[in-house]
């Protein structure tokens, strides 16, 4: 059964520093990996996706890389804001169905960036 | 396009009774997906289906039913609800080989 693990669980840090944000997971036949963000109260919105082939994606100050043999991925954000404080959430495809099967999330990291 | 949409937004039920989260999507996708989320944890997958009339169950499948008459429409039934099920529930869509899925604004609900 896959497993998705994030660490740290919370983070807060001053603003205008970097960060990485850590997310791991057992089963690495995987076909792509997802980082979503989640303000409270609100639904998940998509920040990057990593297909299998890929090593990483870059989205203005957001860069995710993937390892799939070891079952890592990393979330970096360059010069962190205030607006960026929020959960971030991993999430790998399930099965083999080729990433139609759904998602298997981790819990969450909690980011806090302090003005 | 409005995406994904659910209704309602929030609801209380009393243990015992039933009802329906409606999840709609205007964006032509075949695959949806239904996810509850309790406190502190990660979402986990409750249902999902891969086109219209056809559904399979995802992790935490018991207590809940489905369905898929159209392409837009993915509604998630709740019969007999149990205060286990209080949860926040969200519904998600993909429809490309790529398979980014896209989330609806969830719906809060209460079983007491």
């Amino acid at each position: 059964k896959q497993e998705v693990t994030q660490i740290p669980a919370a983070l807060s840090v001053p603003e205008g520093e970097n960060l990485v944000l850590n997310c791991s997971f057992t089963d690495s036949a995987i076909y792509n990996l997802q980082w979503f963000r989640q303000d409270p109260g609100k639904g998940l919105t998509s920040l990057l996706l990593i297909q299998s082939s890929q090593r990483e994606q870059t989205s203005g100050r957001l860069n995710a890389s993937l390892d799939k043999s070891s079952g890592r991925s990393t979330l970096y954000i360059a010069a962190s804001q205030p607006g960026d404080s929020a959960t971030y959430l991993c999430a790998v495809s399930r099965g083999s169905g080729g990433g139609a099967d759904g998602l298997t999330f981790g819990k969450g990291t909690h980011l806090i960036i302090q003005p | 396009n409005a995406g994904v949409t659910q209704t309602p937004k929030f609801r209380i039920l009393k243990i015992g009774q039933s009802m329906t989260l409606q999840c709609a999507q205007d964006m032509n996708h075949n695959y949806m997906y239904w996810y509850r989320q309790d406190p502190g944890m990660g979402l986990k997958l409750i249902y999902y289906s891969v086109g219209a009339g056809i559904t399979d169950k995802g992790e935490v499948p018991n207590g809940y039913n489905v369905s898929r008459s159209t392409t837009e429409d993915f509604p998630l039934r709740l019969e007999l609800a149990a205060p286990s099920q209080t949860s926040v529930y969200f519904c998600a869509s993909t429809g490309d080989r790529v398979y980014e899925q896209y989330f609806g604004p969830g719906t809060r609900l209460t079983v007491t």
